[in-house]
């Protein structure tokens, strides 16, 4: 069957760094996108990953290693704004998006 | 204006009552999905289409039906809601010409009593 995992909630402090990790078991694969989503929100997109290695922008990158089935999501300076749900979903095989559960991540300050 | 439109954003309704939740998109997609979402379950897709003559059911599409009426609406129906399917519904649109992003309405909460 196809899974992704990701933490289901993280916590972290104004300013600080962030790493919301996701691997994932699909058949095939097409590129992994992350999602942010307030809460009651629709989810909007971050970043595509479709080859391996670090994608900046701004203050979120996103990594991909298509051969450990591992990519994460990095944020830095983080603000009280970040506060949401970031969600983990791979393309597979035929184009379907298979989406993770999504990480809650809690700002204090 | 929004590229993605969702009708109504807020419904409340009984138990074996027909619903009709509609989607609109500007955007020029082929594919349009719509999914349901609970509290710690993340997104689960309940149908697809790729195109207007192309109907799909996802994972959970037991208690719903679809209709593409034209490549820029496509609607979902309970045909006789149940409490179990309170939730939030999104739509949503894709191009595979654009590695697939998906795009996404607004959201409708709906609640069946």
């Amino acid at each position: 069957g196809q899974n992704i995992d990701q933490p289901t909630e993280m916590t972290a402090t104004e300013g600080a760094i962030v790493q919301i990790n996701c691997t994932y078991q699909t058949s095939g694969f097409n590129g992994l996108f992350w999602y942010q989503q307030h809460a009651g929100e629709a989810p909007t997109f971050l970043s595509y990953n479709v080859l391996d290695g670090l994608e900046e922008k701004g203050r979120f990158s996103s990594f991909l290693s298509r051969s450990k089935g591992y990519s994460y999501l990095l944020l830095k300076e983080l603000q009280m704004k970040d506060s949401a749900s970031y969600l983990c979903a791979v393309l597979d095989s035929n184009y379907q998006l298979i989406w993770g559960a999504g990480t809650k991540l809690i700002i204090k300050p | 204006d929004a590229d993605v439109t969702q009708t109504p954003r807020n419904r409340i309704t009984k138990t074996g009552k027909r619903i009709m939740l509609e989607c609109s998109q500007t955007k020029g997609h082929d594919r349009m999905y719509w999914y349901r979402q609970d509290p710690g379950l993340g997104l689960r897709l309940i149908y697809y289409s790729f195109d207007v003559k192309d109907i799909n059911k996802g994972e959970i599409s037991d208690g719903y039906s679809v209709s593409r009426q034209a490549q820029a609406k496509f609607s979902l129906s309970l045909e006789s809601a149940i409490p179990n399917q309170t939730a939030l519904y999104f739509c949503a649109t894709s191009a595979l010409a654009d590695y697939n992003e998906q795009f996404f309405g607004p959201g409708t909460r709906l609640t069946v009593l």
